[in-house]
């Protein structure tokens, strides 16, 4: 099956540096990419994502790139605020006769300092 | 959140009791999934479903059970519940055609 590899673990940085976290994943078959962030104590919520046949997406101060070839993708955050932290998963996904399976990474707990 | 509403949203339980939790959609969405959260781990997918009555393995699928009898619900059931399944339970909702997963508020399950 699918494995998702990500990292950093922890991450910390100023109030209006950049944060960027990478993804790798294993399956060729994957061909959706989301971002979620999750707050502390509510589910995790989709932030960006991005398809197999496209290699960087914008929405404000996110982006997301993706590497097929290298199979590996990131998220990037510009600008950050406070309200950026939280922990963000990236996650792979696969479509099967059966309906989409996610695989997802272990997350990322982002700390952006006032 | 809106459109799924997981319960209960927090439960305390001893080893070997059983342990239902429901999922419930108002999304008319096809796919329902239950990942649960452990530190370290990420979220690992336990059951899913594709349909009414139609519901398949995950990764973590040991020592629980599922059932869909309506669309709009699914059932994650602990038939003898372990200090091993002290976890944050989450409920994730999907169509085909948009392959968006959408998250409930989670569960959190404590056994004692």
């Amino acid at each position: 099956g699918e494995n998702v590899e990500q990292h950093p673990s922890t991450l910390s940085v100023q109030e209006g540096d950049s944060a960027v976290i990478k993804c790798t994943y294993s399956d060729s078959a994957s061909n959706y990419f989301p971002w979620y962030k999750q707050e502390l104590g509510k589910g995790p919520q989709l932030i960006i994502d991005i398809r197999s046949n496209v290699g960087e997406k914008k929405d404000q101060r996110i982006a997301v790139t993706l590497n097929k070839t290298a199979k590996h993708f990131s998220l990037h955050i510009t600008e950050t605020q406070p309200e950026d932290s939280a922990v963000y998963f990236c996650a792979a996904s696969a479509t099967f006769d059966t309906g989409n399976q996610f695989y997802f990474g272990t997350g990322t707990s982002l700390t952006v300092i006032p | 959140d809106a459109g799924i509403t997981q319960s209960p949203r927090h439960k305390v339980t001893e080893t070997g009791t059983p342990v239902t939790l429901r999922c419930h959609q108002t999304e008319n969405h096809r796919y329902m999934y239950w990942y649960r959260q452990d530190p370290g781990h990420g979220l690992r997918l336990i059951h899913y479903s594709y349909g009414v009555k139609d519901t398949d393995k995950g990764e973590v699928s040991d020592g629980y059970s599922v059932s869909r009898s309506k669309t709009e619900d699914f059932l994650l059931t602990l038939e003898s519940a372990t200090s091993s399944q002290t976890s944050v339970y989450f409920c994730a909702i999907s169509e085909h055609t948009i392959p968006v997963l959408t998250f409930g508020a989670g569960s959190r399950l404590t056994v004692l």
